[in-house]
């Protein structure tokens, strides 16, 4: 399988609760931020993006909230099924930084059925 | 629309020899970006080129390099391999770098 991390946060819900997942990012000049999904033996699948002009951004069952005060990112799955089992990650780009994505540890999620 | 093709999907080698990992962007995409993926420094960048330049470098020796072809195809080159180069290396392309940028499936280089 992957290997993401041996000492990951892990996150374990049950199906169709609801699932908050936090990141703290490092820059204040960053301006840019990915959600990425990876799950075992696979590279990061996109989820949602947001610049930092806006505070909340909506997608399907998902929903990206910033707070910048704080440097905070959230990631909110509605309604978690078992195919959301996969290991978070967040991403930050720089204003200026063509490319450079500065990823966070990662999250793991386990969903129970 | 194909994804982001990389191959080989795994590669063994020994300490000392030299490798070329290959990424084929998603048609339109101008910009490759080269990740490293280990347990314990997680996701590292490597290099960004659009279109042929290299716009920006990482924290890594210059054992590590890469070059982008006319058709956005890139390839990254590891010489004097060592056993910490042992990883999982991912590619990702987008228009302009690095608003929605996707991932390939990586390569999984083993250095024995």
């Amino acid at each position: 399988g992957e290997s993401v991390g041996l000492h990951l946060p892990t996150l374990s819900v049950q199906e169709g609760d609801n699932s908050i997942i936090n990141c703290a990012y490092s820059n204040s000049a960053s301006d840019y931020f990915i959600w990425y999904k990876q799950e075992s033996g696979k590279g990061p699948q996109f989820i949602i993006d947001i610049r930092s002009n806006m505070d909340k951004r909506q997608g399907q069952r998902v929903t990206v909230l910033l707070n910048k005060t704080v440097k905070h990112l959230s990631l909110q799955i509605a309604a978690t099924q078992p195919g959301d089992s996969a290991v978070y990650f967040c991403a930050e780009n720089m204003r200026g930084s063509q490319g450079n994505l500065i990823f966070g540890k990662g999250t793991k999620l386990s969903v129970k059925p | 629309k194909a994804g982001v093709t990389q191959t080989p999907r795994y590669l063994i080698k020994t300490r000392g020899q030299q490798v070329t990992l290959s990424c084929s962007p998603i048609s339109g995409h101008r910009s490759v970006s080269w990740y490293q993926q280990t347990p314990g420094q997680g996701l590292q960048f490597l290099f960004e080129y659009f279109s042929e330049t290299q716009r920006n470098k990482g924290n890594f020796p210059g054992r590590f390099s890469g070059r982008q072809f006319s058709n956005s195809r890139s390839e990254m080159n590891v010489s004097t391999l060592e056993l910490g180069d042992s990883a999982l290396y991912l590619c990702a392309s987008s228009f302009a770098g690095p608003t929605e940028a996707f991932f390939g499936q990586g390569t999984r280089l083993t250095v024995v």
